[in-house]
């Protein structure tokens, strides 16, 4: 099963609003981190977030992280056409596993 | 800097066939990894390799094997293709450490792999 799940799975919204996608996760973790993929291509990375911060900005991007409730959240405040995309969260739990777990994803349109 | 390729882009196969994928990343890393994406899904860790020579199994191992006998490569091989591989695979890699960019993955352009 995953560690991370997305919710919505799919959001529509107009070009200037602010986007919303949240992340839940089952176990304990070093690191979440947000990618972006566009449409047949591969992912690339966004924004980390240590399991000791609460909140990161990037640009328009804002990251929290809850680690009581083992959730993320991303947000793209003023957003743009290209910012259409599929926004996956993974953690990075570290230990014996030294690897990336991907949640589904959310699928974020922004119409112009 | 290229970052990391993979090769090919498109395949099909039949059932039954074989095939390698290749992924070269020219960043000196030391993780290197595979994941696979199905429709509406997120990425499946399939494999990885923590250094040169070792690896280790991720998810979905079944029916594929790795090999990383260089630094820089990370072969992914289906002895026996079967319909349910047919999926978009990714290739990704990492350095470790506390540095900048630290357990962040730079991404392959995938390679979409179609078994009849």
């Amino acid at each position: 099963s995953q560690q991370g799940e997305e919710d919505p799975q799919a959001l529509s919204i107009q070009e200037g609003e602010n986007a919303t996608m949240n992340c839940s996760y089952k176990t304990s973790i070093n690191n979440l981190q947000w990618y972006r993929q566009n449409s047949g291509r591969g992912l690339v990375h966004l924004i980390l977030i240590r399991s000791n911060e609460r909140e990161k900005h990037s640009g328009r991007l804002r990251v929290t992280l809850d680690t009581s409730k083992k959730s993320s959240s991303l947000l793209i405040t003023a957003s743009r056409a290209a910012d259409t995309a599929s926004y996956f969260c993974a953690t990075w739990t570290g230990g014996g596993r030294r690897a990336l777990t991907f949640g589904s994803g959310t699928r974020l349109q922004v119409q112009p | 800097n290229a970052g990391v390729t993979q090769t090919p882009k498109f395949r099909v196969l039949k059932t039954g066939q074989s095939m390698t994928l290749l992924c070269a990343q020219d960043m000196n890393h030391e993780y290197m990894y595979w994941y696979r994406q199905d429709p509406g899904m997120g990425l499946r860790l399939i494999h990885y390799s923590v250094g040169e020579g070792t690896t280790a199994k991720g998810e979905v191992p079944d029916g594929y094997n790795v090999s990383r006998l260089k630094k820089q490569n990370f072969l992914l091989g289906l002895e026996s293709a079967a319909p349910s591989q047919t999926s978009v695979y990714f290739c990704a890699s990492t350095h470790t450490g506390t540095g900048t960019g630290a357990n962040v993955l730079t991404f392959g352009a995938g390679s979409r792999l179609t078994v009849l």
